[in-house]
Order: C-alpha cells, then structure tokens, then sequence
C-alpha cells in the first residue's frame, strides 16, 4: 500500500504570498493532521481533521487554513507569508482521531520564504 | 499547555552500548503517549503507542516503559547499531477542542559510531 503522500517536495514562496500544500492519506486512514517542523523543534501541531471536520487547532495565527476531502486528502493553505513560515511541513494520517492510533508521517514539504 | 521534555538532546554512543533517554511529560489528564523515531532524509515512524501506567513495550532492540503517575517514560536500546542513528521523539495527546492533538517534544537525538 502506498504510504502518506505529500506535495510538493520542495516550494520557494516570496514574502505575502500564499501557499497550498496537499497531502493523500494511507488508503482506509480517515484522519490527517499537519505539522510545521523547525531545527531544533519537534514537530508543531497545526491542525487535525477527521471526516471532513476540524477536530484540533494548534497556536497558529488564521493566516493558516486547511480542509479536507471527501477522499479524506486535505490542504493545508497558508496566506501572507512571513519569513518565519521557513519550514517542514509534515502531514500525517491515521485510522481515526482517538489518541491510540499512531500517526503515518509523509516526507513532507519544505517550504522557504524568501 | 501541554509541556513535554526529552533528554539529554542528544547522546553519543559507541556501537554495542546500550542506552536509555527519558520522555517527561505532565501526569494529569493523560491519554496516551506515542514514541517516533525518524531517521535523516525519512519520515517520522512509529514505534510504541502506550496508555496503561506500568506499559512496557518491546520491538526487537528498543522497548520502552511506562510511568503515568509521575509523568515519565523511559526509551531503551539495547546493544545500539548505526542504523538507530536517529532522532527520537515522544508525543503524548491533549485534550483540543473536539479531539485531540498530539504536542511532540523536542526530541533525542542518537548517534552510534561503528
């Protein structure tokens, strides 16, 4: 089975720009969450949806947004760039929402605001 | 806020040691924790997913144990390969409004020489 897909690998974004980045969960996983990784951090989280509906919201400004799919895939947007949104962006499904499914990580994005 | 700490961040080890590092994370309101491994230039993987006080777990060289009382969980390998050259990071879900989120700490990051 194909693992938990991310794209695109890489992105260089300008300052105000906005961004969508797009992630397919492992097939029969109706969860997906996102996270920003910086060096030296583990992973922050952003945001967790389940079934189509937002279920967890990490401390991110609203410039942040996400959705997700009847296919269960989901986006995660981000407006008004700043520097700061220099980052992995990792996503990751499971089967379900509850705290005993063990998250699938993607290989992530890399995104670079310059 | 949900505040998680790993030591030490990082540890260097000779081939054939065996060592231990510790996750801490606060005892009240605790759901579960997860350990992840994620090796340079891969996605984080999932090791252990633990929710009973006294949990122990084993997958091949790496098990780990379980204290919900005091807040602690202890990662162990033994007899350390190259190959667990790695960084290690644990995640226990909080509570989020609707679900759950689950906060990472900072990570220990492992170094085995041949």
């Amino acid at each position: 089975d194909a693992g938990v897909t991310q794209s695109p690998t890489h992105l260089i974004k300008t300052r105000g720009q906005h961004v969508t980045l797009r992630c397919s969960p492992i097939s029969g996983h109706k969860s997906v969450s996102w996270y920003q990784q910086v060096l030296g951090q583990g992973p922050q989280f952003i945001f967790q949806y389940y079934e189509k509906e937002e279920r967890g919201r990490g401390n991110f400004p609203d410039r942040f947004s996400a959705r997700q799919f009847p296919n269960y895939s989901s986006e995660l947007n981000v407006n008004a760039l700043l520097l700061g949104d220099s980052a992995l962006y990792l996503c990751a499904s499971s089967r379900g929402p509850g705290v005993e499914s063990p998250l699938h990580f993607g290989n992530g994005t890399r995104l670079t605001v310059t | 806020i949900l505040n998680v700490e790993q030591s030490p961040q990082s540890l260097h080890v000779q081939e054939g040691d065996s060592t231990n590092f510790t996750c801490s994370f606060p005892s009240s309101n605790f759901y579960a924790l997860h350990w992840y491994r994620w090796e340079t230039a891969k996605s984080p993987e999932a090791l252990f997913v633990m929710t009973l006080n006294g949990d122990e777990k084993k997958k091949g060289r790496i098990s780990a144990t379980l204290n919900t009382k005091e807040g602690y969980s202890y990662l162990y390998i033994k007899g350390s390969q190259p190959e667990d050259s790695a960084t290690y990071l644990c995640a226990p879900p909080s509570a989020n409004t609707g679900g759950f989120k689950t906060i990472f700490g900072a990570g220990t990051r492992l170094f085995v020489k041949a």
